[in-house]
């Protein structure tokens, strides 16, 4: 059973880079055709998609953090990476990894990890 | 971008009554649509995907249905453990992939 674990600093200075790192386990994170996915969700708040890297390298991230965003794939050690630049207290969230695969031609996000709360404070 | 919209964002409930909550997206998805469960301090769950298709292990009691622009997750007979938030997630166009604002479900 695949399990995912969200990993890095809870507290980033303003204008900084945010890194978090999600560690997969029970699963190779090289096989088969999944998005591995970063979501956010500010307390109180709904859900944001910041983007994904497929198992083949390729990315996608959301327009609206796309020049901020890279999301990177460490296969050595089953884990990938998002690094999010110059955030601001709008930043804060709780970030959640995600697997992402297609099914029935939709694609859908499961399992999760149990989230890391980033809070971005001087 | 593809803008969901959930109605009602909250409700009141008891056990044993039956909810349906609505999800309407801006433009046709077709049945690109998922449906997720949040408990307080939890991530989110799938229990539904592709519109109708119930996720391994979700409660038989759950069901969705809905094409197009709208759509509805239904449980039939409310249990404790289903007071939560629940979202619905579109993978029809994307970047990016869009939630729902959500519609949390509480005790009466």
């Amino acid at each position: 059973q695949v399990q995912l674990q969200e990993s890095g600093p809870g507290l980033v200075k303003p204008s900084q880079t945010l890194s978090l790192t999600c560690t997969v386990s029970g699963g190779s994170i090289s096989s088969g055709a999944y998005y591995w996915t970063w979501i956010r969700q500010p307390a109180g708040k709904g859900l944001e998609w910041i983007g994904h890297i497929y198992s083949s390298g390729d990315t996608l991230y959301n327009p609206s953090l796309n020049s901020r965003v890279t999301i990177s794939l460490d296969m050595s050690k089953s884990r990938f990476s998002l690094h999010l630049t110059s955030v601001t207290a709008a930043d804060t969230a709780v970030y959640y990894c995600a697997r992402g695969y297609r099914v029935a031609f939709t694609v859908s996000f499961d399992p999760w990890g149990q989230g890391t709360l980033v809070t971005v404070s001087s | 971008d593809i803008q969901m919209t959930q109605s009602p964002s909250s409700l009141s409930a008891s056990v044993g009554d039956r909810v349906t909550i609505t999800c309407r997206a801006s433009q046709s998805i077709y049945n690109y649509l998922n449906w997720y469960q949040q408990k307080p301090g939890k991530a989110p769950f799938l229990l539904i995907y592709a519109a109708s298709n119930l996720q391994g292990g979700v409660p038989s009691r759950f069901s969705g249905s809905g094409s197009g622009t709208d759509f509805t997750l239904t449980i039939s007979s409310l249990q404790p453990e289903d007071f939560a938030t629940y979202y619905c997630q579109q993978s029809y166009s994307t970047p990016p992939f869009t939630f729902g604002p959500g519609t949390k479900v509480d005790a009466k």
